[in-house]
């Protein structure tokens, strides 16, 4: 399977507790997008890096989250001191290089759902 | 600022009659717009898109949207319903004119085939 690859698909963690994911896209695509999707909403977006450089980060990622993508291929979302309304599903999309980035689809992964209890 | 509506939250059809989900957006400049649809277990799956040209645009699995800029809709069609079509469908749209990447998205709706 060549598509998104999310880990861990599950995760749970005590609140306070710091949790990592990692997203590997699609080969050579040089676009990542993260995202939350919570009960009963569309998918928010977070961040979107270009290559290895973060371009755009919502208002939704506050200073508990921070995403990297050091070498422009897979990235990393953290979360410090989690909090129960973290609880959410995770998801990362990639989308290719060619093409202008708006008019592009984004191919998303299975997500990663994170528990907080 | 951008939105999508996704006026109704749950859409039953019968097996092989045609289906229509609904989408209306709200953005400062010209949309481009999105398709998507989510299975049990599955990642959002890239349905159709429409970024210029034709105002009806035709997807995957035989889906078709028609783009209406004076009514800014962009509703999800299909001719025959498929049971299997069973899921839950996000309209997102991104705003040409602020240059932003993200997509943003509905709230989704269900759609039931009823065999």
């Amino acid at each position: 399977d060549t598509g998104v690859s999310q880990n861990p698909r599950h995760k749970i963690t005590k609140r306070g507790q710091n949790v990592t994911f990692r997203c590997d896209p699609i080969s050579e695509h040089n676009r990542l997008y993260w995202y939350r999707q919570t009960l009963g909403q569309g998918p928010e977006f977070l961040t979107y890096f270009q290559n290895e450089a973060q371009l755009e980060k919502s208002r939704l990622l506050s200073d508990r989250f921070s995403a990297e993508r050091p070498k422009g291929s897979f990235s990393t979302l953290e979360i410090q001191r989690t909090e129960q309304g973290d609880s959410a599903m995770y998801l990362c999309a990639s989308s290719p290089s060619s093409g202008h980035s708006m008019n592009t689809e984004a191919f998303f992964g299975q997500g990663t759902r994170l528990t907080v209890v | 600022a951008q939105s999508v509506a996704q006026p109704e939250d749950q859409v039953n059809v019968a097996e092989g009659n045609p289906l229509t989900v609904k989408c209306t957006y709200s953005v400062s400049g010209n949309p481009y717009l999105f398709w998507y649809v989510q299975y049990p277990n599955r990642g959002l799956q890239f349905l159709l898109k429409y970024i210029t040209g034709d105002n009806l645009v035709k997807g995957s699995y035989g889906f078709e949207a028609e783009f209406n800029k004076s009514q800014t809709s962009f509703h999800l069609k299909k001719p025959s319903a498929l049971v299997s079509d069973s899921a839950l469908y996000f309209c997102a749209v991104r705003d040409i004119q602020t240059g932003a990447n993200n997509l943003f998205f509905g709230t989704g709706t269900r759609l039931t085939v009823i065999p």
